[in-house]
């Protein structure tokens, strides 16, 4: 039920784009996107939900495709902050459900 | 924005004594988590606390995890016997409108 994430690692330099895909063997409710720093918490990015609807911070885009259960994170003109790890979690049923997570990918942007 | 504050940050310990990691939800949430993710690892489900108890649990919390409520806004998550495979990071998470708010994690070190 883990959901799978690709690419496991991606060195960028500024100003260049990333695509971070995440897929689940499973019919999904929602799939919410995590960055993570080195040594602290995750921290919410988005929220993609069954039927079209998301929520997150503005210079964040992602999308589902709810018949692949298929998600993509979208960073564009990557910035040296955007470094750290993305996870993906999911949730097949809506309400208060535990989250199962990716194994991650590591971003890296470089000057 | 709400905080969830985990204490305390870093706590190392010999194999086989007790540990109570602590986290302190945002307030008036009935819903919370507990998860750890060992170093370099993914983030790992471990049991969902709803209204004074457990919801939910993974085959990771097995009889040597517990989770208490002591007062009104303090959680805990209790380790009887730590082995050297407990070592990792322990985050409690208060699910808000969208997404999770993490706390910023207590560093367990089994030694």
């Amino acid at each position: 039920q883990q959901p799978v994430q690709s690419p496991q690692a991606v060195i960028l330099r500024e100003g260049e784009d990333a695509v971070i895909n995440c897929s689940s063997s499973k019919a999904l409710y929602s799939v919410h996107w995590y960055r993570q720093k080195h040594g602290e918490a995750p921290v919410f990015l988005m929220i993609l939900l069954k039927g079209g609807e998301q929520k997150g911070h503005e210079k964040i885009s992602a999308s589902f495709n709810e018949k692949k259960q298929q998600s993509s994170l979208y960073l564009t003109a990557s910035q040296l902050s955007y470094s750290g790890t993305y996870f993906c979690g999911t949730a097949q049923v809506s309400g208060n459900t535990p989250l199962v997570f990716g194994k991650g990918t590591r971003l890296s942007v470089i000057a | 924005e709400p905080e969830v504050t985990q204490t305390p940050s870093h706590q190392v310990t010999q194999m086989g004594q007790e540990v109570i990691l602590r986290c302190v939800p945002i307030s008036n949430h009935l819903y919370f988590y507990w998860y750890r993710q060992i170093l370099g690892q993914k983030v790992e489900f471990l049991v969902s606390f709803y209204n004074n108890e457990i919801s939910e649990k993974s085959e990771i919390f097995d009889d040597q995890f517990s989770v208490e409520r002591p007062d009104g806004s303090n959680f805990t998550l209790k380790i009887r016997s730590t082995k050297l495979e407990d070592s990792a990071m322990y985050f409690c998470a208060s699910p808000t409108g969208f997404g999770y708010t993490f706390g910023s994690g207590t560093r367990l070190t089994v030694v």
